[in-house]
């Protein structure tokens, strides 16, 4: 199975600051098929981005997504205090769908 | 707007059964494929399976395969998954999500806790 490792764990950063999220597979990932997911706490994964740089429906455009076949990358160009949450990268290029382990982004 | 809502979920002993559902709204269900994915204590979220809009493609994990079950009804707009020989490990939020290639939305979740 494709194993995306997500760097850094956590990410300690003050509103208004930028924040730059990565996502690698072990293996190329078919079409570039990655998605960026938000999880604040107590709550279901939010979609952010899908195939790599789309930004889903009513996301801010302060979240943009790059990526090739092997690393993808979420940025937030400026911090919001509701945007301090865990973030998920997934690939759904190849079954079976994996998750990378996420990166907390919490306020310094 | 599109409304997923997760049911079924409790505390189950060690080898026990139990059968998730998730209603569904606000869009043709029958046109989407549908998928469980699960969420341990701490832990990035598991996918666990899918399933075709007629059913005649499904996929497990390998963690699950043999034990779990996934189903739909169209004409109920919703999606099952009949869980069986559940062990601690299995514990976790199981959330239902629609497929688009990517998953969205995702539903709240139902707490699956296995434990003695």
């Amino acid at each position: 199975e494709i194993v995306l490792t997500q760097s850094p764990g956590t990410l300690s950063l003050s509103p208004g600051e930028r924040a730059t999220l990565s996502c690698r597979a072990n293996q190329s990932v078919t079409n570039g098929d990655f998605a960026w997911y938000q999880q604040k706490a107590g709550q279901s994964p939010q979609l952010l981005i899908h195939g790599a740089s789309r930004r889903a429906t009513g996301i801010p455009d302060r979240f943009s997504g790059s990526g090739s076949w092997r690393d993808c990358t979420l940025t937030i160009s400026r911090l919001e205090p509701e945007d301090f949450a865990v973030y998920y990268c997934q690939q759904y290029g190849t079954s079976p769908w994996t998750f990378g382990q996420g990166t907390k982004v919490e306020m310094k | 707007q599109v409304q997923l809502v997760e049911s079924g979920g409790g505390l189950v002993k060690p080898g026990g059964s139990l059968r998730l559902s998730c209603e569904t709204s606000g869009f043709t269900f029958s046109d989407f494929y549908m998928s469980w994915i699960r969420q341990a204590p701490g832990k990035g979220p598991e996918w666990v399976s899918y399933i075709s809009s007629t059913s005649s493609t499904i996929s497990y994990a390998d963690s699950v395969k043999g034990r779990f079950t996934i189903s739909r009804d169209n004409a109920k707009s919703s999606v099952f998954l009949q869980m069986s020989s559940l062990t601690a490990e299995d514990t976790a939020v199981y959330y239902c999500a629609r497929v688009r290639g990517f998953l969205d939305p995702w539903g709240q979740g139902t707490l699956v806790t296995v434990s003695s």
